[in-house]
């Protein structure tokens, strides 16, 4: 079983939907989930972290955490073209961070 | 603040060649690096973390005589993939950690580097 779960995708929404990406990961002592985005050719920037089980909220960006179900997603509101892109997860804990596989997200104008 | 550049962004070679790239922090020190490999439409692949200073710690299965990593400063980590096959051919990602950061161990990614060995 992989670490961290996150299906590939790809997703296609049209502009304005609002979009949900989610990962699942395995291991508890992991404390720390993070979501990144990778336009293509391009090293992967980060979206939003969060520590805690809950809500954080950045502009059109929602993550939100899961701890008892190990359950982590990140919800785009008024999704916009510029929003396609690869979308990774990933978990952090101890020095050590793993990354989902991506979800590859389209957003038709 | 917290810039990472790769030189060279894109390389092609011949097989059985070697290739170096450099890995950078522009604006802060960075203490970790990070070495991954992504093919195409997979996600990241750790390849190797490295310490300033200190030896890369490699990922099962990848071979150390064959990457070899040097961060033999705060700001400058190199890759050198040797004797190049057709099957290194990827995208060469570095990212690094350090005295920046909005999140704990946050890295800041480099562009990325196309290796195409023919």
């Amino acid at each position: 079983q992989k670490e961290v779960e996150q299906d590939p995708g790809p997703l296609s929404v049209p502009e304005g939907a609002i979009v949900s990406l989610n990962c699942t990961y395995s291991n508890s002592a992991f404390q720390y989930f993070m979501w990144y985005r990778q336009y293509s050719r391009k090293g992967p920037e980060l979206l939003m972290y969060t520590y805690s089980s809950g809500n954080k909220e950045d502009g059109r960006f929602t993550a939100q955490v899961d701890k008892s179900s190990k359950y982590i997603s990140l919800f785009i509101r008024d999704s916009q073209p510029s929003d396609s892109a690869t979308y990774l997860c990933a978990i952090a804990g101890g020095f050590k961070t793993i990354f989902g596989a991506g979800t590859r997200l389209f957003v038709k104008a | 603040g917290a810039v990472v550049s790769q030189h060279p962004s894109w390389v092609i070679c011949k097989s059985g060649t070697s290739v170096k790239i450099e890995c950078r922090s522009l604006d802060f020190q960075a203490t970790t690096m990070f070495w991954y490999r992504q093919f195409p439409k997979q996600s990241l692949m750790l390849m190797a973390t490295s310490n300033e200073g200190s030896k890369a710690t490699y990922e099962q299965g990848v071979e150390k005589d064959k990457f070899l990593i040097n961060h033999a400063s705060l700001t400058l980590s190199t890759l050198t993939v040797t004797s190049a096959h057709p099957e290194d051919s990827s995208f060469y990602i570095c990212s690094a950690s350090g005295t920046s950061g909005r999140a704990y161990n946050e890295q800041f990614f480099g562009p990325g580097t196309r290796l195409t060995v023919l």
